[in-house]
């Protein structure tokens, strides 16, 4: 079975400075993974996502993410963000032959001016 | 030209009562699904339906039976509601095979159990 952590819960940050939210999966076959974002009172909104090719994959917002196998690791960044950033942010995967999506707990944003 | 909406947006009721939410996509998806987020905003598949076909049936209390009277339609009945049972409830859709498709999310129906 696979399975996400997300390794920070909150993350301050101030207007226009970067910011990169990690996430470390286990499975033991191949994944695809996926970072979603909720705005306060929303639903969730596709971010980004990795299948297969690059590792480096651009999303909407001025986000990309890496994907590292041998770290098994999937990491956000933004390179400067915005206030409009503040929201909640949640890496997820899947695998190939599977409907269902593992999410992790969550990374508050949190832009201050 | 809502993708996936979801009706109520907010539910507070009694423990012991019944009810039900109801989630509808424009998308032309084959797959919709329910998740439950918790107070610490945890995320967990509940159900899901492909064409009509339960397909996903996590652990979850059978006082909750989904029902997808078609492909574009999936609610969510509720028995007996427990106060536990507060959470938001998000419905999801999504096309083709599994794996690598995104799942669009509608807004959420806010249930709180008094």
């Amino acid at each position: 079975a696979q399975s996400v952590t997300q390794l920070d819960s909150q993350v301050p940050v101030f207007e226009e400075a970067p910011v990169e939210l990690r996430c470390n999966y286990s499975s033991s076959v191949s994944v695809y993974l996926f970072w979603y974002v909720q705005y306060p009172n929303q639903g969730l909104q596709l971010l980004l996502k990795y299948l297969s090719g690059s590792t480096l994959v651009k999303g909407i917002n001025g986000f990309e993410a890496e994907f590292n196998k041998s770290q098994t690791s999937f990491h956000l960044r933004k390179p400067s963000v915005h206030i409009s950033d503040t929201a909640e942010y949640f890496c997820a995967v899947t695998f190939s032959n599977d409907y269902k999506l593992s999410f992790g707990a969550g990374t508050t944003v949190t832009v201050r001016a | 030209d809502t993708a996936v909406s979801q009706t109520p947006k907010y539910l507070v009721t009694q423990m012991g009562n019944d009810k039900s939410i109801k989630c509808e996509q424009n998308l032309g998806h084959d797959t919709m699904y329910w998740y439950k987020q918790d107070s610490k905003k945890f995320l967990k598949i509940m159900f899901s339906y492909n064409n009509k076909e339960l397909i996903i049936n996590e652990t979850v209390p059978n006082r909750f039976s989904p029902k997808s009277p078609d492909k574009a339609h999936l609610n969510l009945h509720i028995n007996s509601l427990e106060l536990g049972d507060s959470a938001v409830y998000f419905c999801a859709s999504s096309q083709g095979t599994p794996g690598g498709r995104t799942q669009y999310f509608g807004p959420g129906t806010r249930l709180l159990v008094l």
